[in-house]
């Protein structure tokens, strides 16, 4: 397997522009989450899907932000406008965790997309 | 809820030296731990975890942690520490989705 692919590496847009960040998860895997990390607050939980149902949202930080799994094999996370303190590294994982795995199911993380606002 | 604390933000050991990077949990249940590491402009990468089959746990690269209930510590330790392990290093809990804490840059100097 590929492990999880995130698309673009990087992105510079100007502020108030619309951006859209990609992931596909691991085949086969359940739960995908959407990380952000900066050297200020570190690696946040934005988000976590549970079988393309969001289960736990509350680390958007915004309205601005929304995330979306229209499937088991792809994720987005939109940021409509986009403003200069959303600069950071945004990374996506994925695992098997869910009702029936075992709670020490480890998370497979992406390359990550740095987002550059100006 | 499952959270982990780290101390020290900046560790720097000497080639060759013992690593120890420091990871304390808070919750009243059995934990889910682990313990990532990120190289520079890279995804983390899981070193080692806690599955409660036993409280010392060896990982990859010569790393290994010791789950300790009654200091609800997950320390992470290698007896002697190499230049190629200069990198950041995550202890993590799994409760509602994985939850890191703050991290601790290691630096190895020759």
């Amino acid at each position: 397997d590929a492990g999880v692919i995130q698309s673009p590496r990087h992105e510079v847009t100007e502020m108030g522009q619309e951006v859209t960040l990609r992931c596909k998860p691991i085949s086969g895997h359940n739960s995908l989450f959407w990380y952000r990390q900066t050297m200020m607050r570190g690696l946040e939980l934005l988000i976590y899907f549970n079988n393309n149902v969001p289960i736990d949202d509350s680390g958007m930080p915004e309205d601005r932000f929304s995330a979306k799994m229209p499937n088991a094999s792809f994720s987005t996370l939109k940021i409509q406008p986009s403003e200069p303190r959303d600069s950071a590294v945004y990374f996506c994982a994925s695992s098997l965790l869910g009702q029936n795995s075992p709670r020490d199911t480890e998370a497979f993380f992406g390359q990550g997309t740095r987002l550059t606002v100006v | 809820a499952q959270s982990v604390t780290q101390l020290g933000s900046h560790v720097s050991v000497s080639e060759g030296a013992l690593v120890l990077l420091r990871c304390n949990y808070s919750s009243s249940v059995p934990p889910y731990l682990f313990w990532y590491v990120q190289y520079p402009n890279q995804g983390l990468q899981l070193l080692l975890k806690y599955t409660s089959a036993a409280t010392l746990v060896k990982g990859i690269n010569g790393f290994e942690a010791e789950f300790k209930k009654s200091e609800t510590s997950f320390h992470l330790t290698k007896p002697s520490a190499h230049m190629s392990d200069a990198a950041e290093y995550f202890c993590a809990a799994q409760g509602a989705g994985m939850r890191f804490g703050a991290g601790t840059r290691l630096t190895v100097k020759p």
